[in-house]
């Protein structure tokens, strides 16, 4: 069964303090993707990146990076030097080969930067 | 280029009613995708749909349906709402470059329905 596991509920950091959101995931697929989103208060969910299962890559978009680790099924994500506007709640997000619509989402991490 | 447009954005219903949601997907995106978010439950597939035909389905009891139209916009009902039905539904509309499990699903600002 597919699963996703975020055991942060929540995190308070100060501005300009980096802040890593963890993300575990179950899976028995050999071909799956992950994904994070960032839900801010508007409610719409905001794409932030793919990661297939073939590669292991790490990436770094400015001050956003992220983890892949296969042997322990993880895919972190974080943030260098948080700012307020980062405030929002994460999610991890899991989708299988056959299901590309599908996604198995976390319960999400709620992230409060104080300035 | 648009996002994708939910109406209404926000409603109010009582025990027994029904409520029909609406969806604009992105121009020329033809996969409309459905999820129901609430705090207890968190994010839930309901179902997903691609060229007028539902592909697949969650774990929804069938008070829940949807349906797509030809110009790939998209409503799902639900019929004799139930106080758990209260939430912020989330439609999402894909490209389908191939259905590998590789498509990005760009989200609209959702639809909260609160039932009385």
């Amino acid at each position: 069964a597919q699963k996703v596991t975020q055991a942060q509920t929540e995190i308070s950091v100060v501005e300009k303090e980096d802040v890593t959101l963890d993300c575990v995931y179950e899976t028995r697929d050999t071909t799956y993707y992950l994904f994070w989103y960032k839900q801010p208060p508007s409610g719409e969910l905001v794409f932030l990146i793919r990661r297939n299962s073939f590669d292991e890559q790490n990436e770094i978009s400015g001050r956003y990076s992220w983890n892949f680790q296969k042997s322990t099924s993880s895919f972190n994500f974080t943030i260098t030097a948080s700012q307020v506007v980062d405030s929002a709640v994460y999610f991890c997000a899991l989708s299988e080969r056959d299901s590309s619509y599908k996604l198995i989402f976390g319960s999400g991490t709620r992230l409060l930067v104080r300035p | 280029k648009a996002g994708v447009t939910q109406t209404p954005r926000y409603l109010i219903k009582t025990r027994g009613q029904q409520v029909t949601l609406s969806c604009s997907p992105i121009s020329g995106h033809r996969s409309v995708s459905w999820y129901q978010q609430t705090p207890g439950q968190g994010l839930q597939f309901l179902f997903e749909y691609f060229s007028e035909t539902q592909r697949n389905k969650g774990n929804f009891p069938g008070r829940f349906s949807g349906r797509q139209f030809s110009n790939s916009r998209s409503e799902m009902n639900v019929s004799t709402l139930e106080l758990g039905d209260s939430a912020l539904y989330l439609c999402a509309s894909s490209l389908e470059v191939s259905n590998s499990g590789a498509n990005v699903l760009t989200f609209g600002a959702g639809s909260r329905l609160t039932v009385l």
